[in-house]
């Protein structure tokens, strides 16, 4: 059965320094996402990108975040200067069609920040 | 703005015992409502979905129901097993959006 994957599956990072997250969505999908977590709390909507550009994001995706599908199968959240409260589990997602369909979720990368 | 609300936030059950858990949306013009699954460790696995258009869903042990006039869904899981032990989400999508609203998670705990 095709999934998403994510790597890396933990990374720990200085506070300042930028991280790439990486995520390879399931192959014949058309819209990607970014979800985040930070422990015990509830899983958030961060950033929906489409056809090459982002089609909605959150408060919280805020200047320090950027999206790209760099080629046919990858897709990054990079966060350019971490901040403390940027600890959390990554999510990404996609689904075939967008809207009322389901959206497939990767196993997540946890990111800590110290 | 878009807000999701769910209920309880932990439930321990006898296994066989049937689990409900509730959740209640703001935005009226929300039309779809998944569950997922989240085991430790691992992603969000979608279990079961409804749609505005439709009051309950039924999938062998799991069913959901769907009150648009109250905006509010639940979650029925019956003869349960330790299996089915896990943090479940609720999550609603907005009118004209992709994104998800979840709810805040319940913890199930079933004994065996």
């Amino acid at each position: 059965e095709p999934e998403v994957t994510q790597t890396p599956s933990h990374q720990v990072t200085q506070m300042g320094q930028e991280v790439i997250l990486r995520c390879v969505p399931i192959s014949n999908h058309l819209y990607f996402y970014w979800y985040r977590q930070i422990l015990g709390q509830k899983v958030e909507f961060l950033v929906s990108f489409y056809n090459n550009e982002i089609s909605e994001k959150s408060e919280i995706f805020d200047d320090q975040f950027s999206v790209e599908r760099p080629d046919g199968s990858n897709f990054t959240l990079k966060i350019r200067s971490t901040k403390l409260e940027d600890s959390a589990m990554y999510f990404c997602a996609s689904d075939v069609a967008g809207g009322r369909n389901e959206q497939f979720f990767g196993p997540g990368t946890r990111l800590t920040v110290l | 703005g878009e807000n999701v609300e769910q209920h309880p936030s932990t439930l321990s059950v006898q296994e066989g015992d049937s689990a409900v858990i509730k959740c209640t949306y703001s935005d009226s013009a929300s039309n779809y409502f998944p569950w997922y699954k989240q085991e430790l460790g691992k992603g969000p696995q979608l279990i079961i979905d409804i749609r505005s258009n439709v009051g309950e869903k039924k999938d062998q042990r799991i069913a959901v129901t769907l009150n648009k006039t109250a905006k509010h869904f639940s979650l029925h899981i019956t003869e349960t097993q330790p299996e089915d032990s896990a943090v479940y989400f609720c999550a609603a999508a907005p009118y004209n959006t992709d994104k998800l609203i979840f709810g805040t998670g319940t913890r199930l705990q079933v004994f065996p």
